[in-house]
């Protein structure tokens, strides 16, 4: 079954606390990306990666942090620096070739700041 | 002005009615046009894509793109409760930095209600 796969799907973070959410694709996409969403609002970017070993700063990269060591995995931390963490996180992969790379999602997290 | 802005919602229409959700995007170098579709709680889900101006139909869905307007559509024919729904319009720039993909811009969305 291809598709992409985050976790947790709720994470609770204390004050202070830096947290890791997982994204893994078997589409055998190289670009994976993460977006942040608020409540009513629409995806704001936050880290795109086109390939193994290198990543870009999207929109909103203050205060979270990535790694693509594998082409299957983009894990995003959040950390201490993020002011306001509190949202719905979406991972999506897409392909590179052409120009038509549609994108497409994980589940979600839902990240809570207690 | 917001790089792409949807109309305004909540949309309410009657069970078997057309839905018109509208886009526009300021980008006039924006190449590629998503329709995504977002239930309460989920994730994004890509109902449709268009590329060139004119009309790209998809069952009930139909997708219209007017590059010189810097507009793009959705039009949902016999709209059904399962429809209701938040409608993302997002708007890629063709290519970016030399990269063959770009980044995608949404839009805030825009709210369907199909009542019975």
């Amino acid at each position: 079954d291809g598709g992409i796969t985050q976790s947790p799907k709720y994470l609770f973070r204390k004050e202070g606390q830096n947290v890791t959410l997982s994204c893994e694709q078997n589409l055998n996409h190289d670009a994976m990306y993460w977006y942040r969403q608020d409540p009513g609002q629409g995806l704001r970017l936050i880290y795109y990666s086109q390939i193994v070993n290198d990543f870009q700063k999207g929109d909103i990269a203050e205060g979270y942090s990535v790694s693509r060591e594998k082409k299957e995995s983009f894990p995003l931390t959040v950390t201490s620096a993020q002011k306001n963490p509190t949202a719905f996180y979406l991972c999506a992969s897409s392909i590179t070739s052409g120009d038509y790379n549609e994108q497409f999602f994980g589940p979600g997290t839902r990240l809570t700041v207690l | 002005q917001k790089e792409v802005e949807q109309n305004s919602g909540p949309l309410s229409v009657p069970e078997g009615a057309i839905a018109s959700l509208n886009c526009t995007y300021s980008d006039r170098g924006s190449q590629s046009f998503f329709w995504y579709r977002q239930y309460s709680g989920k994730s994004p889900e890509l109902i449709m894509s268009i590329y060139s101006n004119g009309d790209k139909e998809d069952g009930r869905f139909t997708a219209q793109l007017n590059k010189a307007s810097q507009y793009v559509s959705l039009l949902i024919r016999d709209s059904q409760p399962s429809d209701s729904a938040t409608y993302l319009c997002a708007v890629k720039v063709g290519r970016d930095g030399g990269t063959s993909y770009g980044k995608l811009t949404f839009g805030q969305g825009t709210i369907l209600t199909v009542h019975p």
